[in-house]
């Protein structure tokens, strides 16, 4: 969901352990749902997509999880790595509509 | 393929000052978009496009212009900046409409305004 706070939150994650980042979305049409990871000093970078009419999707080591009773999206990241580290951010749209809302973003620390 | 390319990667202007940022895409893709991306907060939807030769305003277009003449090119203006107007500057393009595909993203401009 779209956040309006100076300092992202942080989570900090030993390398090899898995990662889980949440995110509450504010529109409960929306229908879409992308997960993206912007490391320092570039664009963002798409990782995965869910549909409303899934719960579950599955990557390469990366999982999103919806839950839409209470307008909630997760990423899991397995084994993670220190590649991983970035900023990573939940965006929602509605098929056909205006805009994609982007949430501000939560920053992953891994360390070695 | 280049993805998505901006032209310049920081800028420094002055009050008043005018320029305009350039994306090009090629990717064949016919939905272009300009954000804003500031401390602390989520991308910004400043202008975008659904084809050649079509703009709208986004949810931050006050201050800002576009144009589209070329499908894999979309141009943000700035005619008279203000400080306001420090932040970084982000293109993106996707296949589909909202909602229906993922955007690619620039690599960013980093716009200053003395």
């Amino acid at each position: 969901g779209e956040s309006v706070g100076l300092h992202l939150p942080t989570l900090s994650v030993q390398e090899g352990d898995n990662s889980i980042i949440n995110c509450a979305y504010s529109n409960s049409a929306s229908d879409y749902f992308i997960w993206y990871k912007q490391e320092s000093g570039k664009g963002p970078q798409f990782i995965i997509d869910i549909r409303s009419n899934m719960d579950k999707r599955q990557g390469q080591r990366v999982t999103v999880l919806l839950n839409k009773t209470v307008k909630h999206l997760s990423l899991q990241i397995a084994a993670t790595q220190p590649g991983d580290s970035a900023v990573y951010f939940c965006a929602e749209a509605l098929t056909g509509g205006f805009k994609t809302i982007f949430g501000a973003g939560t920053r992953l620390f891994v360390k070695a | 393929n280049a993805g998505v390319t901006q032209t310049p990667k920081f800028r420094v202007l002055k009050t008043g000052q005018s320029m305009t940022l350039l994306c090009a895409q090629d990717m064949n893709h016919e939905y272009m978009y300009w954000y804003r991306q500031d401390p602390g907060m989520g991308l910004r939807l400043i202008h975008y496009s659904v084809g050649e030769g079509t703009t709208a305003k986004g949810e931050v277009p006050d201050g800002y212009n576009v144009s589209r003449l070329k499908k894999q090119n979309f141009l943000l203006g700035l005619e008279s900046a203000a400080p306001s107007q420090t932040s970084v500057y982000f293109c993106a393009s996707s296949y589909l409409g909202q909602g229906l595909s993922e955007q690619y993203f620039g690599p960013g401009t980093r716009l200053t305004v003395t």
